[in-house]
């Protein structure tokens, strides 16, 4: 089983509407991130949060919000859904240590119409 | 300003030549870490190596080879005989060492291309 799960993996939305991206880990890692991936742009950070209670934002948190439910779990919240969200997603961990590399989910492909 | 450059935005080879990717950086912390990734087309991302500052060692892994050089700020990685299971797009990072968030700066990304 993938150490880094990502729910769902492909969805299609409409402008207005909020949706959700759910990442679980099994790796026991404290950190958690949230990327999005645009064509020419690489990965960007959205928000990463360095346990249950301490978030923070990345380069671009505008219009998004996240939830870190448990150790293993870090929620995206798209509030209101516009067509330029419309990105792969994804999430990563990785252990305290500043040195340790990220592990990353599969991604989710959101397309906002 | 871009901490990570990857000028190459697209590389094509044909099978069995090497290739070399570059990616230069840019930071004023003395402690950082470099990494590459690899996105296959099935989208994921793979780690592939991690250099810190202080070792300056070029590392090789069966095809694959690092060339870190401070001096010109350049952590360069070549394919030696390249094949078509090395076509994906690949990602330079930077963590610098006085963000304690860990955050990584990614470069844009080479996509290369290994033609039969």
């Amino acid at each position: 089983d993938a150490d880094v799960t990502q729910t769902p993996r492909n969805r299609i939305t409409k402008t207005g509407k909020r949706i959700m991206l759910e990442c679980s880990q099994t790796k026991g890692h404290d950190r958690m991130y949230w990327y999005r991936q645009d064509p020419g742009l690489g990965l960007r950070l959205i928000y990463y949060s360095f346990d249950v209670k301490d978030i923070n934002k990345g380069e671009i948190s505008d219009g998004y919000s996240v939830s870190r439910q448990a150790q293993a779990k870090f929620s995206l919240s798209l509030e209101s859904a516009i067509p330029n969200q419309t990105a792969l997603y994804f999430c990563a961990t990785s252990e305290r240590a500043i040195y340790n590399e990220q592990f990353f989910g599969p991604g989710t492909r959101l397309t906002v119409l | 300003a871009q901490k990570v450059t990857q000028a190459q935005t697209e590389i094509s080879v044909v099978e069995k030549e090497d290739v070399t990717l570059d990616c230069v950086y840019e930071t004023r912390d003395t402690t950082y870490y470099l990494f590459w990734y690899k996105q296959p087309p099935s989208g994921e991302l793979v780690f592939l190596i991690r250099r810190n500052s202080f070792d300056e060692q070029n590392e090789i892994s069966g095809r694959y080879s690092w060339n870190f050089q401070k001096s010109t700020s350049s952590f360069n990685f070549t394919i030696t005989a390249s094949q078509v299971v090395d076509s994906a797009v690949y990602f330079c990072a930077l963590s610098e060492a006085r963000n304690t968030g860990n955050q990584f700066y990614f470069g844009t990304g080479t996509s290369l291309t290994v033609i039969p």
